[in-house]
């Protein structure tokens, strides 16, 4: 079993849509969780940490499950310019950062 | 957030060459790494780069083939030593923040032919 794992799409959704994707982790000690964003040719970007409380900023909501351990992404009234790769990154013990293999979505008008 | 400047942002190689990439950031950090990409594959961590001393590297990453130099807080290179085909790829730089944001270069995209 992977340590990070997402399901890698592609997610095809029409602008205006509601879209949200899941990565699991399989150690139960993992420390933090964050989204990364990284568009075509472009390096990865950080687009939110994931808080235990769950946390939103504008569009994107990010909700952690330590008992199912896995972390979510949801993001609402879904633009064009969302149409991107979003990473799960995960970081263990011991500062060990993994990365899932990405989902990639793709809004269409 | 910090920013890193990359370099080269490409190159097209011969094979049994060798290419080093530099990685400079704004600001100190702590953790450098670099990483590598395969076009529609995640990153894979080659080795973490550490102020003054060898690198640290991952399984199947070895310092003949990637020697790594960071001799300061802001500054690291990897040099991708005699190049395959199979080195083709993309090579990303990052560091990381006291917040453990990842922030990366805009990597190096390297042909080997």
């Amino acid at each position: 079993r992977k340590e990070v794992e997402q399901d890698p799409g592609p997610f095809n959704v029409p602008e205006g849509a509601t879209v949200a994707f899941n990565c699991t982790y399989s150690n139960s000690a993992s420390q933090s969780f964050f989204w990364y964003r990284q568009d075509c040719r472009k390096e990865p970007k950080l687009l939110m940490s994931v808080y235990s409380s769950g946390n939103e900023d504008g569009r994107f909501t990010a909700q952690l499950n330590r008992a199912s351990q896995y972390i979510s992404l949801l993001i609402r009234d879904s633009k064009l310019s969302d149409s991107a790769t979003y990473l799960c990154v995960v970081y263990g013990p011991a500062s060990k950062i993994i990365f899932g293999s990405g989902t990639r979505l793709s809004i269409r008008p | 957030s910090a920013v890193i400047s990359q370099k080269p942002s490409r190159d097209i190689c011969q094979r049994g060459t060798s290419l080093t990439i530099q990685c400079q950031v704004d600001s100190q950090v702590t953790m450098m790494f670099w990483y590598r990409q395969q076009p529609g594959q995640s990153l894979t961590l080659i080795a973490t780069a550490n102020q003054g001393s060898e690198a640290t590297y991952e399984s199947g990453f070895v310092i003949d083939k990637f020697p790594i130099s960071r001799p300061n807080l802001t500054f690291s290179t990897l040099t991708v030593s005699n190049m395959s085909p199979e080195d083709s790829s993309i090579y990303l730089c990052s560091g990381q923040e006291s917040t453990g944001e990842l922030f990366f270069g805009e990597g190096s995209r390297l042909t080997v032919l």
